[in-house]
């Protein structure tokens, strides 16, 4: 199967502008997740989509960050305005997990995510 | 924090020789998970251990599970040089939210 495709792979702006990123998951995996993954941490979840509704967001900074996922598959992630302190790798994954399902034992499939270098 | 730790932050060792992480948490869970990190690249998934078991092999990998003592480890058998990678623990409470540590980083020198 496909794995999770995610771009741009690098993106470098300065602070205040804009950037989006895209991906698409798995096909068939209902549930979607954005993760921050700063040099030398561990991956902290921003939100988590099932289809194309939102499960989780309380992580996700919302004066800045936007996310959403047509027709419960391709999602992007912005940024606006950009800090300093969003340096970091976007990662997206995907599951075939489902809130209250059966399958709620399925792993995460990852995509190589999208370093942002904001200067 | 629900998230759960690795111990250690990083191991340097020997090809051939073993590895052994561990991962400690706070609340309960649903389930636990492995991944693997190489550099510049995502998360691969390892092993997912579920909560009513004890231990799962995969290959050269070994994870157990004490919910007791809430932790977990995983032992990485004669370890190669491609093993040389970051490895996270996640830890499922449910609501197929999957949270992570810090990881371990280890290298595996030739």
């Amino acid at each position: 199967e496909a794995g999770v495709a995610q771009s741009p792979r690098y993106k470098i702006i300065e602070k205040r502008q804009s950037v989006a990123f895209w991906c698409n998951p798995i096909s068939g995996h209902a549930t979607l997740y954005w993760y921050q993954q700063i040099l030398g941490q561990g991956p902290k979840l921003l939100i988590q989509f099932q289809n194309n509704g939102v499960v989780d967001d309380s992580q996700l900074p919302k004066d800045r960050f936007s996310a959403e996922r047509l027709k419960g598959v391709d999602s992007t992630l912005k940024i606006q305005p950009a800090k300093l302190e969003d340096s970091a790798v976007y990662l997206c994954a995907s599951s075939a997990r489902l809130t209250g399902g059966s399958s709620y034992n399925s792993p995460l499939h990852f995509g190589n995510g999208t370093r942002l270098t904001v200067t | 924090s629900q998230q759960g730790e690795e111990d250690p932050q990083a191991l340097s060792i020997q090809e051939g020789e073993n590895a052994t992480m561990n991962c400690s948490y706070k609340t309960s869970i649903n389930n636990l998970q492995w991944y693997r990190q190489n550099s510049g690249r995502g998360l691969v998934h390892l092993i997912l251990i579920r909560s009513n078991e004890r231990e799962k092999h995969s290959g050269r990998l070994r994870v157990t599970l004490d919910t007791s003592k809430k932790s977990s480890s995983l032992l990485i058998t004669a370890s190669r040089a491609a093993d040389t990678a970051s490895y996270f623990c996640a830890t499922d409470f449910g609501a197929g939210k999957s949270t992570f540590g810090d990881g371990t980083t280890l290298t595996v020198k030739p």
